[in-house]
Order: structure tokens, then C-alpha cells, then sequence
């Protein structure tokens, strides 16, 4: 299995809602990534897992609740979000060794709407 | 991470050879020159990564200046479906977990390449 798994394609919600998306990968990978990309703008890094530990937090707002409950699986929690958080969101995953020698494998991503 | 700079777009034929250039005039001894691109509606995808010396692969040929300056991206036989967003992406390798830049793969704008039946 070479593929990054994100569910669901596409999610509307509301700005009182609270959602979750899901990525997974059975690639034996124990770093993982989440992006948000706007229209016609490159992927921006939000959250950095290695190990299951969150690495890195580029400094996302707390409506954004990044988790990693085991080696194959990221998860990010939604709540309160804004209609400017319409976007899409990437997950990625990659070997955590040398990490700078590694290629990244990337998710199609899940569609959200913010209404 | 050191910065890249890329024509905003590009055109093609099919059948004929790209050369997608990447000026990264700041680069240092520890960064190694990464590609990906994002065909529309998918996630970027990895295409090649090399230090010092040209690198071939399946999908591409990555040349590198001798002064590490420049690199470009070369597609052999460009076809429809190779239209897409190429990113140039400098990631830093010093240290033992990868480099400061560990974990950290920073998109720049991109070039857009276009190409024609």
C-alpha cells in the first residue's frame, strides 16, 4: 500500500459545528503532515507529527485540534470554524529518519466548505 | 528553509521536451533540491530529489548547476496529462534528525506549466 487515505472528500458544516477529518497510511511512516491550501495558493504546513508526538505547530488557531492516536492514523478536529477556513486540506506522510532525503506521499485531500 | 525562485508559468507541446528552471541563488552545502507537482484536484506528488550530482528517475531528469545555484527539471516527452503545478523546494539535510528544517516541507509560489496537444 503506497497511498495516503483522506475521508472525507468533500464536508460542508456549519460555524457551530464540530467535524473531524481523517488520514491514514499503511506505509510504515512515522512522520505525518497536515496542509491547508487556498485556491490557486501552495499548501502551507500547519501540524507536524513524529512518533505520534506533535513536532511542530505553525502557530494554527486552537479551532484546529491536530491528533494522532497511533502510528497510521491523523486525525483533525474542527470546531468553530470560519467561512475564511474553506479550503483544502492535505495530509501527508513521510519516513521521520533524515527526513530531508525523503519524498512525501500526499493525500487528494478533504474539500471543506465553511458556511 | 533557503529561498527558490520560478517563472510563474510555462507552455509545452506534447511529445516535446520541458525544462522547468529553479534559481535558488542562497542555497546551502547541506540542501538538497526537491520537485513535486500537483496535477488539479490531487495532492502534490513527489517527482525527484537530488544534492549535487543529475539524477534520473521514472518520471523525470533533475540537473543541477555545478555552483548549486540552479537546478531545472527536465521531462523527457511532455504529455497532457504532466499539466500541473511544479515545485522547486529547497530541504535543509544538516544534523542528525534532517537539518533545522526537519519536518518542514515549505511550498513556494510555483511554475505552471501548460501543455499543448
Amino acid at each position: 500500500d503506497t497511498e495516503v487515505t483522506q475521508t472525507p472528500k468533500h464536508l460542508v458544516m456549519g460555524m457551530t459545528n464540530k467535524k473531524s477529518l481523517k488520514c491514514e497510511q499503511h506505509m510504515g511512516h512515522r512522520a505525518m503532515y497536515w496542509y491547508k491550501q487556498k485556491a490557486k495558493k501552495p499548501p502551507e504546513l500547519m501540524f507536524v507529527y513524529s512518533y505520534e508526538k506533535l513536532s511542530i505547530n505553525e502557530s494554527v488557531p486552537s479551532r484546529f485540534s491536530p491528533e494522532c492516536p497511533n502510528s497510521s492514523l491523523l486525525n483533525l478536529h474542527l470546531h468553530a470554524l470560519q467561512p475564511e477556513d474553506s479550503a483544502l486540506y492535505l495530509c501527508a506522510s513521510s519516513q521521520a529518519i533524515r527526513a530531508a532525503l525523503r519524498g512525501y506521499t500526499f493525500g487528494s485531500g478533504t474539500r471543506l466548505t465553511v458556511v | 528553509d533557503a529561498k527558490t525562485t520560478q517563472p510563474n508559468s510555462m507552455e509545452s507541446n506534447e511529445e516535446e521536451p520541458v525544462h522547468l528552471p529553479c534559481n535558488h541563488s542562497t542555497i546551502s552545502g547541506t540542501d538538497y533540491i526537491h520537485w513535486y507537482r500537483q496535477l488539479p484536484s490531487q495532492g502534490p506528488e513527489y517527482v525527484i530529489h537530488g544534492l549535487t550530482s543529475n539524477v534520473n528517475n521514472r518520471m523525470a531528469s533533475l540537473a543541477i548547476a555545478e555552483d548549486r545555484k540552479s537546478s531545472t527539471l527536465i521531462l523527457h516527452r511532455a504529455t497532457l496529462r504532466d499539466a500541473a503545478v511544479y515545485y522547486c523546494i529547497l530541504r535543509d539535510a544538516g544534523g542528525p534528525a534532517g537539518g533545522t528544517s526537519y519536518g518542514k516541507l515549505t511550498f513556494g509560489q510555483g511554475t505552471i506549466l501548460t501543455v499543448h496537444p
